[in-house]
């Protein structure tokens, strides 16, 4: 998984809590995504990061945060769970926003009961 | 509106056989286009990356085709093994937006 860790893989967690999911890169990449995926969609996009402390909105950026504080740690957070944010959650890096290839982490299975 | 379509949803074939896989994009402006291989459990994994000026692209017994004009892609599959069982993932590149189609299931039947 081209040096890329996602922690925790599996978590199971209450409607209302906080969660955070950690994604750890050891390639240097300059660009950092959260996707979740859930069946009947593609993957879909969270939130990114274009380098230290600059991040930006995806397409489904609502009840998620992220932050950034070193090149190789990209953290997502859930402030207050929800069922609808029950799925599986992808981090992906990339050297540039353009041509260059994303590469992507294990992934994350959230469920939220 | 940017859409990624992809068919079949799945598709079952026997070890040995070949197969393709076809995407149907309206992204604009095109940048590029990725086909992406998931296993059960695990993250895509790059297939291949096609710009605009290449129409084909081969990576071991996978071979991508890309029509800019038609504006449709095909991954072809040789002589299937039963490791290419997967989803497939069409993924369009435009200026600051990457577009994922749903994928396509595939099953290879021993």
């Amino acid at each position: 998984d081209a040096g890329i860790t996602q922690s925790p893989r599996h978590k199971v967690t209450e409607t209302g809590t906080p969660v955070t999911l950690r994604c750890h890169q050891t390639e240097n990449h300059r660009y950092m995504y959260w996707y979740r995926q859930d069946p009947g969609h593609g993957l879909r996009l969270i939130h990114y990061s274009y380098g230290v402390k600059d991040t930006d909105k995806g397409e489904v950026s609502d009840g998620y945060s992220v932050s950034r504080s070193k090149t190789e740690d990209f953290l997502l957070t859930l402030e207050s769970a929800t069922s609808s944010q029950t799925s599986v959650y992808f981090c992906a890096i990339s050297e540039t926003s353009g041509v260059h290839e994303q590469y992507f982490g294990p992934g994350t299975r959230l469920t939220v009961t | 509106k940017n859409q990624v379509e992809q068919s079949p949803q799945s598709l079952i074939i026997l070890e040995g056989k070949n197969c393709t896989l076809q995407c149907n994009y309206t992204v604009s402006p095109f940048s590029n286009l990725r086909w992406y291989k998931q296993d059960t459990g695990r993250g895509p994994v790059s297939l291949t990356i096609m710009t605009f000026s290449e129409n084909t692209k081969s990576n071991g017994r996978y071979t991508a085709t890309l029509d800019a004009d038609t504006k449709q892609s095909s991954l072809h599959i040789t002589a299937s093994q039963l490791s290419d069982s997967a989803s497939y993932i069409c993924v369009v590149s435009a200026t600051k937006k990457i577009i994922f189609g749903k994928g396509t299931r595939l099953h290879i039947l021993p």
